[in-house]
């Protein structure tokens, strides 16, 4: 059974600190992991994806992946109110199923 | 158009009758997935269409459940004889060949069986 877990949160950070979202998978095998942003009533929109052991950086986004560890990370450096939705990851094996983890809820405080 | 669309944007329906949910996905895309959000919840992977593959239906949550992609393009999602708990979002997602092409996602259709 494939998992991909999430805090639910809310998680809740001021205004131009550093958001840290978090998400496990338990299938060893998962090829390519991905970061969905979803505002409330809205359609999930791509970040990042990342399929490589280490960092990545776009702009003020970072993902983070350790295989071994079955770990995948996001991190929001200078968070603004307009980060404030759901995050969701997602893991893929070998380009099927696309498994989502269930999101957690990140509020940015002005 | 510049997007992936959906239509209907809502339905309701009663229990026990069929419905069809449209998705057309970004020309040229030749990957095409169809995910389900309870209220509140996260995705759920339906199925995944990939140029002339078979599709993977490995998500259908039942055989009530069924979708064809027509032409390599147009995607239609039935669910057959409706329940109360497939009412839900339905997100229909296109991308470029390759899982790490970047999906996009339509608007959805919001289905209500009453």
């Amino acid at each position: 059974q494939k998992e991909v877990e999430q805090n639910s949160g809310p998680l809740s950070v001021p205004e131009g600190a550093i958001a840290s979202l978090n998400c496990t998978y338990s299938d060893r095998g998962s090829q390519s992991f991905f970061w969905y942003r979803q505002y409330s009533g809205k359609s999930p929109e791509l970040i990042m994806f990342i399929y490589s052991n280490g960092d990545k950086e776009d702009g003020r986004f970072t993902a983070q992946l350790n295989k071994a560890s079955q770990y995948v990370s996001l991190l929001i450096r200078d968070s603004q109110p307009s980060d404030s939705a759901t995050y969701l990851c997602a893991v893929t094996l070998y380009g099927q199923n696309f498994v989502f983890g269930p999101g957690t809820r990140l509020s940015v405080l002005p | 158009g510049a997007g992936v669309s959906q239509s209907p944007s809502n339905k309701v329906t009663e229990k026990g009758k069929d419905v069809e949910l449209r998705c057309d996905p970004i020309s040229g895309h030749t990957a095409l997935y169809w995910y389900r959000q309870s209220l509140g919840q996260g995705l759920e992977f339906l199925i995944y269409f990939q140029g002339n593959s078979a599709p993977d239906k490995s998500g259908l949550p039942s055989d009530r459940f069924s979708a064809e992609r027509t032409g390599g393009s147009v995607s239609t999602l039935t669910i057959q004889r409706t329940q109360q708990e497939d009412s839900a979002v339905y997100l229909c997602a296109s991308s470029l060949a390759g899982v790490e092409e970047t999906q996009y996602f339509g608007p959805g259709t919001r289905l209500l069986v009453l």
